[in-house]
C-alpha cells in the first residue's frame, strides 16, 4: 500500500523567502504526482502536476521536482508572500487511486 | 462551466440517521471519487467510480455506499451515521486518462452527534 509523508507538518516563514516542501512516497510505481493548495475551509486547487517521466515542472514560482527511485518530491516556492499562507498536500497517482499526504501548513509572515 | 458541485455545504445528523451526500460534474469526467479529510489529516479515498454504473472501494469504505447511474452524478449515502464519519466530504472527477489532474469540489462538512 502507498505511503505518503509530508515534511515538515507546518512553516512559518518571513515574506520573500524561499522555500522548500518535501514529498515521499514508499511505492515508486506511480504514473504522477500532483501537488495541491488547500486554504481554509475550501477545496483543493491542483498547483503542478509532474508526469513518470518528467524531473520537474514550473509555473510561476513554483517548481516541483521528482525522483521516482528515490521516492520524493520537492516543492519550491520563490519569493514567498502572505498570499501564499495555505495547506500544500501532495498526492501519488498510481492509476486509479491517489494517495495522499497529510500536508504542510505554510504561514508566510509579512 | 461548474466544473465539481458538491451539496449539502453543511449538515448536522443525529447518530443513526442516514443522508445522501450529492456530487455532480459537468466536464463529462469518467472517474469520479469520494474523499474524507480529517483534522490536520490528508484525504482519505472512500469509494471511486471509473464510469457509470463501476465503483469500488477504497481505503475507508465502511458504513458507506455509492452508486454511478449517469456520467454526471455520484452520490455517497451514509446509513446508520455515527460519530466517527463526521468528516470533511470532498468529491473530485478527472477525464480519466492515467496523467490527468483531479477536480474538487467544495466539500460537505458533515457533523455527527
Amino acid at each position: 500500500k502507498q505511503e505518503v509523508t509530508q515534511i515538515p507538518a507546518a512553516l512559518s516563514v518571513p515574506e520573500g523567502e524561499n522555500l522548500v516542501l518535501n514529498c515521499s512516497f514508499t511505492d515508486s510505481a506511480i504514473y504522477n504526482l500532483q501537488w495541491f493548495r488547500q486554504d481554509p475551509g475550501k477545496g483543493l486547487t491542483s498547483l503542478l502536476l509532474i508526469q513518470s517521466s518528467q524531473r520537474e515542472q514550473t509555473s510561476g514560482r513554483l517548481n516541483a521536482s521528482l525522483d521516482k527511485s528515490s521516492g520524493r518530491s520537492t516543492l519550491y516556492i520563490a519569493a514567498s508572500q502572505p498570499g501564499d499562507s495555505a495547506t500544500y498536500l501532495c498526492a501519488a497517482n498510481t492509476g486509479n487511486q491517489f494517495y495522499f499526504g497529510t500536508g504542510t501548513s505554510l504561514t508566510v509572515i509579512p | 462551466n461548474a466544473g465539481v458541485t458538491q451539496t449539502p455545504k453543511f449538515r448536522i445528523l443525529k447518530i443513526g440517521q442516514s443522508m445522501t451526500l450529492q456530487c455532480t460534474q459537468d466536464m463529462n469526467h469518467n472517474y469520479m471519487y469520494w474523499y474524507r479529510q480529517d483534522p490536520g489529516m490528508g484525504l482519505k479515498l472512500i469509494y471511486y467510480s471509473v464510469g457509470a454504473g463501476i465503483t469500488d472501494k477504497g481505503e475507508v469504505p465502511n458504513g458507506y455506499n455509492v452508486s454511478r447511474s449517469t456520467t454526471e452524478d455520484f452520490p455517497l449515502r451514509l446509513e446508520l451515521a455515527a460519530p466517527s464519519q463526521t468528516s470533511v466530504y470532498f468529491c473530485a472527477s478527472r477525464l480519466g486518462l492515467a496523467e490527468e489532474t483531479q477536480y474538487f469540489g467544495p466539500g460537505t462538512r458533515l457533523l455527527v452527534l
